[in-house]
């Protein structure tokens, strides 16, 4: 399996600013996933981190609410930015543990974000 | 329709009861699938993969029908312990690994 952290955990911001989620990874993995769990709801996929390309978006999700760096393959972040209280939600981080069959999903302990 | 739809339940079931989940998925080309467990403000954990075959693990059994398109967790003998969210997931065919999940099936075990 693979070991994944997140920073913050959680936080309380003020709605129009921006947090920049971190994801870390214990091993190298080539497929990283942000996600987006609102209370009492299922797990949305925002987006698929790519290393040394862009991220490839989900219907619904623009860069530019959402932009996401992936500089290697142990570490990734996400933004929200011009933040508004519906994006009051857990963040998930996600990798693939390459090489098994069959593929496994693991997820990182979240980051519990509510805007005021 | 939903691409992965679930009873979101809550079933709650005494200690030592046997208790299944259904979950049903729409795109026929899907080709692997699973079962996650979410506790309470945590995040969702690999439970079982769900193999054509069907597949057991302990108290647990996953099963796959193709042709009806559904997806099954059998749990016996239940325990306390077990009291959680069950989340199926379905991941689609072709390169682009994308993994859909289910809105999730909650059950409540009582002693």
């Amino acid at each position: 399996s693979a070991v994944i952290s997140q920073k913050p955990s959680r936080d309380i911001c003020q709605r129009g600013t921006s947090l920049t989620i971190q994801c870390q990874v214990d091993s190298q993995v080539t497929m990283m996933f942000w996600y987006r769990q609102q209370p009492g709801q299922s797990l949305t996929l925002i987006a698929t981190a790519n290393q040394g390309s862009e991220a490839t978006y989900e219907s619904g999700f623009v860069i530019d609410k959402f932009p996401i760096s992936r500089p290697n393959l142990t570490f990734s972040t996400l933004t929200v930015s011009n933040m508004s209280p519906e994006d009051s939600s857990i963040y998930l981080c996600s990798v693939v543990v390459p090489d098994r069959d069959p593929y496994e999903q693991y997820f990182g302990p979240g980051t519990r974000l509510t805007v005021t | 329709r939903k691409e992965v739809e679930q009873d979101p339940g809550p079933f709650n079931v005494p200690e030592g009861a046997t208790v299944a989940f259904n979950c049903t998925y729409s795109n026929s080309a899907s080709q692997s699938f699973f079962w996650y467990r979410q506790d309470c403000r945590k995040e969702p954990k690999l439970l079982m993969s769900v193999y054509s075959s069907g597949n057991e693990d302990g108290r647990f059994t996953a099963q796959l029908n193709r042709a009806s398109q559904y997806i099954s967790l059998l749990i016996r003998d239940s325990k306390l312990s077990d009291s959680a969210t069950y989340l199926c997931a379905v991941k689609s065919s072709g390169g682009y690994q994308k993994v859909t999940f289910g809105t999730g099936t909650k059950l409540q075990v009582i002693p």
